[in-house]
């Protein structure tokens, strides 16, 4: 997981939009994706965008990608309680194995 | 979405005893699981890749005979930990990708929490 780095923590009032950022190492990742894992419980995958694309929105999950930067982000608007979770990015080395980041733990407050 | 099972959720057993651990895939065909660690507050770790009908890819300082991987078919893998230790106690998962499809997707179990006491 240490080639792939995202800020530990992010407390966000309920309503307001968050922002995950995560930058990855491998350029020639051609998937890279967002987890969602809740206490104690596995992952749930969040969404996932492909290399060749900048930007995918999928309801109220907007994901951002600059290859040129490797920067990953995940937007999610209009955050709720039930989004209280560790978010996991990941990119693919060797177009199968997953390569994950340490998590940052979205807390919601009211 | 793929739904990967995995059982038990929970397991608790005695040091010395051995504990297996069971990666189902129920409505795809996986030809490659995938084992992780994940210690408290940490990120996923892998241990090894299983192919159907081969010998698990261990990742560096994964002991294969600790941790014993097969992948029978291409709906189940199971991960034995042998002789378990107290170090040994973590939250295991596994993912499976689709048969075919590379690059896609992983799909992960719930998680089996051992604990070894």
């Amino acid at each position: 997981g240490e080639d792939v780095e995202q800020s530990l923590f992010l407390s966000v009032r309920e309503g307001d939009s968050s922002v995950i950022n995560c930058t990855y190492t491998d350029s020639s990742s051609t998937y890279l994706y967002w987890y969602k894992q809740e206490p104690g419980a596995g992952l749930q995958l969040l969404t996932y965008i492909f290399s060749n694309m900048d930007m995918k929105q999928d309801q109220r999950l907007t994901v951002l990608l600059n290859k040129k930067d490797k920067h990953l982000s995940l937007r999610i608007a209009d955050t709720q309680t039930g989004d209280s979770a560790i978010y996991f990015c990941a990119e693919t080395i060797n177009d199968y194995k997953l390569s994950f980041g340490a998590g940052t733990t979205v807390t919601v407050r009211a | 979405g793929a739904v990967v099972s995995q059982h038990p959720s929970w397991v608790i057993c005695k040091s010395g005893t051995s504990v297996k651990i069971e990666c189902r895939s129920l409505d795809f065909q996986a030809t490659t699981m995938f084992w992780y660690r994940q210690f408290p507050k940490q990120s996923l770790m892998l241990m090894a890749t299983s192919n159907e009908g081969s010998k698990a890819t261990y990742e560096q300082g994964v002991e294969k005979d600790k941790f014993l991987i097969n992948h029978a078919s291409l709906t189940l893998s199971t991960l034995t930990v042998t002789s378990a230790h107290p170090e040994d106690s973590s939250f295991y998962i596994c993912s499976a990708r689709a048969t075919g499809v590379p690059g896609t997707e992983a799909f992960f179990g719930q998680g089996t929490r051992l604990t070894v006491v």
